[in-house]
């Protein structure tokens, strides 16, 4: 298996623009996490989905960020309008659940955006 | 909510030295993770401690799971240039709960 996959790797825009981060998880696995990762405030935890339904969205920032999951197979982080704030690495995670019990976080090679 | 607390915040030694990150849970942790980022890289998975006082052991590293189940440690003797890189440790948000919240991690640099 490949891993999870994510795109863009590197992605520079201005701010105002919409910015959307794609991400495909490891075939068979039924959870997916979306984290944000910056100096400051370290690896933070955006939002999760298990079976592609969003389980909890507390930690997205707020209006402008937005995720979706439209099969088990993909997922979008979308970010309208940007702002130079969201400059982070955005990172993709995958695992699956065995009796009930989650098993270990596979992530991504991560997005790292910059806003201008 | 609750908080994972990791000291300290970095830490350089020399090669050969042995090197110890602490991890400290404002709640009880049903588990704990490990992971491990390189630089430039993306966290990656070394273990997980489940049971109260639990030690396991990957080569260099020793990893401990407090008996409280609010703290845990990883231990890393002799250390080698291949061990540089940010350790986090990893606990559920709650109970059940499939939320992982990070350690604010420690970040190992070695002086050759």
């Amino acid at each position: 298996d490949a891993g999870v996959i994510q795109s863009p790797r590197h992605e520079v825009t201005e701010m105002g623009q919409e910015v959307t981060l794609r991400c495909k998880p490891i075939s068979g696995h039924d959870y997916l996490f979306w984290y944000r990762q910056t100096m400051m405030r370290g690896l933070e935890l955006l939002i999760y989905f298990n079976n592609n339904v969003p389980i909890d969205d507390s930690g997205m920032p707020e209006d402008r960020f937005s995720a979706k999951m439209p099969n088990a197979s993909f997922s979008t982080l979308k970010i309208q309008p940007s702002e130079p704030r969201d400059s982070a690495v955005y990172f993709c995670a995958s695992s699956f659940s065995y009796r009930g019990n989650k098993e270990k976080l596979f992530f991504g090679s991560g997005t790292q955006l910059s806003v201008l | 909510g609750q908080q994972v607390m990791q000291i300290p915040q970095y830490q350089h030694v020399q090669e050969g030295e042995d090197f110890t990150t602490y991890c400290n849970s404002s709640t009880t942790l049903s588990n704990i993770q490990w992971y491990k980022q390189r630089p430039g890289g993306h966290p990656v998975f070394l273990i997980q401690l489940v049971k109260s006082g639990e030690v396991k052991k990957q080569k260099r590293l020793t990893f401990q799971f407090g008996e409280a189940k609010k703290n845990s440690s990883l231990h890393i003797t002799a250390t080698q240039t291949t061990d540089v890189g940010t350790y986090f440790c990893a606990g559920p948000a709650s109970f059940g709960n499939e939320k992982l919240t990070f350690g604010t991690g420690t970040r190992l640099t070695i002086i050759p």
